[in-house]
């Protein structure tokens, strides 16, 4: 069965700060994973996904990600944070049967 | 790009009531949806897969006499929460499945549901 974890259920920055994000998956099949970002009651909002091309994904909003299958993981990053990057983010692993969510990492950003 | 709709956005219904929450996929055929809830502050639980033109296939632990699920059209899902109770109040958030990749889903802007 296929699932992610992310690391820290909560991460605080200042702003212009650098932003990480940790997800680790596991997949018994090569995985394809994405990091979805979530405002208050609001849906998911797609940032980036992997899905076997390149290892560096580039998404929306100056995120990035890395793909290391050594180490079975998908972090998010962003060079420089903003206010308005505080939100609920989610990195999810997906078969061609259905998708899992980590738990989600809660990124406030302090002025 | 692909866009889901949900209706209604948000809903308040008393205890004992029924409500039905309407997923549609607005530009492209989705012979496969999803439905999630999800509880304040916790993550998407799968909760049902709905396939077009047979039953859903429910997560272990998801009650099917009370969330029931329709496909009946290739653009078109609805959930029904039956006699609902407060302990349902959530967000519900539903997805269709990229026909042609079918690892990607594409979401819904979710459903809010209050029972009173």
């Amino acid at each position: 069965a296929q699932s992610v974890t992310q690391l820290g259920s909560h991460v605080s920055v200042s702003e212009g700060a650098l932003v990480l994000l940790r997800c680790n998956y596991s997949s018994s099949v090569p995985p394809y994973l994405f990091w979805y970002v979530q405002y208050p009651n609001q849906g998911l909002q797609l940032l980036l996904k992997y899905t076997s091309a390149a290892t560096l994904v580039k998404g929306i909003n100056g995120f990035e990600a890395e793909f290391k299958k050594s180490e079975t993981s998908f972090h998010l990053t962003k060079p420089s944070a903003h206010m308005s990057d505080a939100a609920e983010y989610f990195c999810a692993v997906s078969d061609k049967r259905d998708m899992r969510f980590g738990a989600g990492t809660r990124l406030t950003v302090k002025p | 790009g692909a866009v889901v709709s949900q209706h209604p956005s948000w809903v308040i219904c008393k205890s004992g009531t029924s409500v039905k929450i309407e997923c549609r996929s607005l530009d492209f055929q989705a012979t496969t949806m999803f439905w999630y809830r999800q509880f304040p502050k916790q993550s998407l639980m799968l909760m049902a897969t709905s396939n077009e033109g047979s039953k859903a296939t429910y997560e272990q632990g998801v009650e099917k006499d009370k969330f029931l699920i329709n496909h009946a059209s290739l653009t078109l899902s609805t959930l029904t929460v039956t006699s609902a109770h407060p302990e349902d109040s959530s967000f519900y958030i539903c997805s269709a499945r990229d026909p042609i990749t079918s690892y990607e889903q594409y979401f819904g802007p979710g459903t809010r549901l209050t029972v009173t």
